[in-house]
Formats: C-alpha cells, structure tokens, sequence
C-alpha cells in the first residue's frame, strides 16, 4: 500500500461547513495527487503536488485548496462544503526516480475518504 | 481534450472464460496507458501499463492489454476469468511528461459460477 493513510476514512458534513481531509505517506514521495470518484465519472484529478509548498491544479479543483507543509502530508480542503461534494476522495502517490514509464513509475493509491454533504 | 472512453459499463462471463474489456482514449500527444482494478471499498491497484515498446503488455494476475495506436485502443485480456477477478476495472491515460491523468468511468465485473 505505499505507506498511504487517509484520515477521516468516512465523514458526514453540513453544507457550509469546512473540511479537511489528510492524507499521509511515510516513503517520502515527492508527488501526491487528490481525486474524487463519483458514478459515472471515474476518478477525476482535484489537484496534486510536487515537493513541499509545490502545487497545482486538476481537472476539477472548482471549490477545493490544497496545502502541503511536510512531504508526508497533502491536505485537501473544502471551504465550503456543498452537496455537489459529496464523493469517495482517493490520495494517491507517484512512485519513481523521475523517469517517466520506468518499472518504478507507478501511482499507488490510499484507501479513501467517503464524505457526504448533507 | 483528453479522455478515456470505457464503453462498457457491466460485464457478466462465466467462470474460466475469456475477458476482454475495452478502452478507447483520446489523447493529443502519445500516451501513457494503464489499466486498474478496483475492489469494492479499496483503493485502485495497477494491473499494467504501456509506455513505449512492445504494445503487448503482460500485467498481474494474468492480465495482458494491447496498444493499437491506429484504433486509439488500449483493451485489457483475459484468457480465463476467476472469480475473485470479479471487481471493477479502470482505463487510464496520462503525460509523459507531467501529471494529469485521466480515466475512464469503469467496467464493472461479474463473474458467475
């Protein structure tokens, strides 16, 4: 598993209020990725980063904030929860020394977040 | 724009037959493919990907796929079906360079005895 935790692993919120989602690794891996996964869409890319205060933007990064202060931690934020929130949050780490499409070059993900926005 | 395009949905075979689930993409530069399995409540494992070569990929747990640049398709095989094979299935292309990934909305599996 990579060393992957998410923490909560299931959470139920109001519209309005704010959520933080955390997700640890504990392989010092420099790229990290938020997705949501949703019926009918598959997994699409939130945001992800780099290195350590490096980050960027997904697909679908409307109403959401990332922070990462530590390489261990990539925390995934959501100001203010609405419905259209409500998902399976999936982290996920990139493995590999750089090299693109080498034998390391693999995403391993964690085990995921179920919120639901009420 | 880019997508990966699963254009099934569900899937039901039999036990000990042969699998194949298909995966169209439409990419602007050459991709990188892969195909993952999901089981309920877990995370998405690998079970191959292409990047350059042979587009004959062997992955984990008996799974090939093959890359056929001239259809757009990375479609993963089977030859014989488990049971425990029986999860849900991802499409996915991403950059060479870079880090925004796409996949497709998932074959969901059903093997029957």
């Amino acid at each position: 598993d990579a060393g992957i935790t998410q923490s909560p692993r299931h959470k139920v919120t109001e519209t309005g209020t704010p959520v933080t989602l955390r997700c640890h690794q504990t392989e010092n891996h420099r790229y990290m990725y938020w997705y949501r996964q949703d019926p009918g869409h598959g997994l699409r890319l939130i945001h992800y980063s780099y290195g350590v205060k490096d980050t960027d933007k997904g697909e679908v990064s409307d109403g959401y904030s990332v922070s990462r202060s530590k390489t261990e931690d990539f925390l995934l934020t959501l100001e203010s929860a609405t419905s259209s929130q409500t998902s399976v949050y999936f982290c996920a780490i990139r493995q590999g020394t750089g090299l693109a499409g080498g034998p390391e070059d693999e995403q391993f993900f964690g085990p995921g977040t179920r919120l639901t926005v009420l | 724009a880019q997508s990966v395009t699963q254009p099934d949905i569900h899937i039901t075979v039999s036990e000990g037959a042969s699998l194949e689930l298909r995966c169209n993409y439409s990419y602007g530069a050459t991709p990188y493919l892969f195909w993952y399995v999901q089981s309920p409540g877990q995370g998405l494992q690998l079970l191959l990907k292409y990047f350059s070569g042979d587009t004959l990929v062997q992955g984990i747990k008996g799974f090939e796929a093959e890359f056929k640049r001239s259809q757009s398709s990375f479609n993963l095989r089977k030859p014989s079906v488990h049971w425990s094979d029986a999860a849900e299935y991802f499409c996915a292309v991403g950059p060479r360079t870079g880090n925004q990934f796409y996949f497709g909305t998932g074959t969901s599996l059903t093997v029957i005895p």
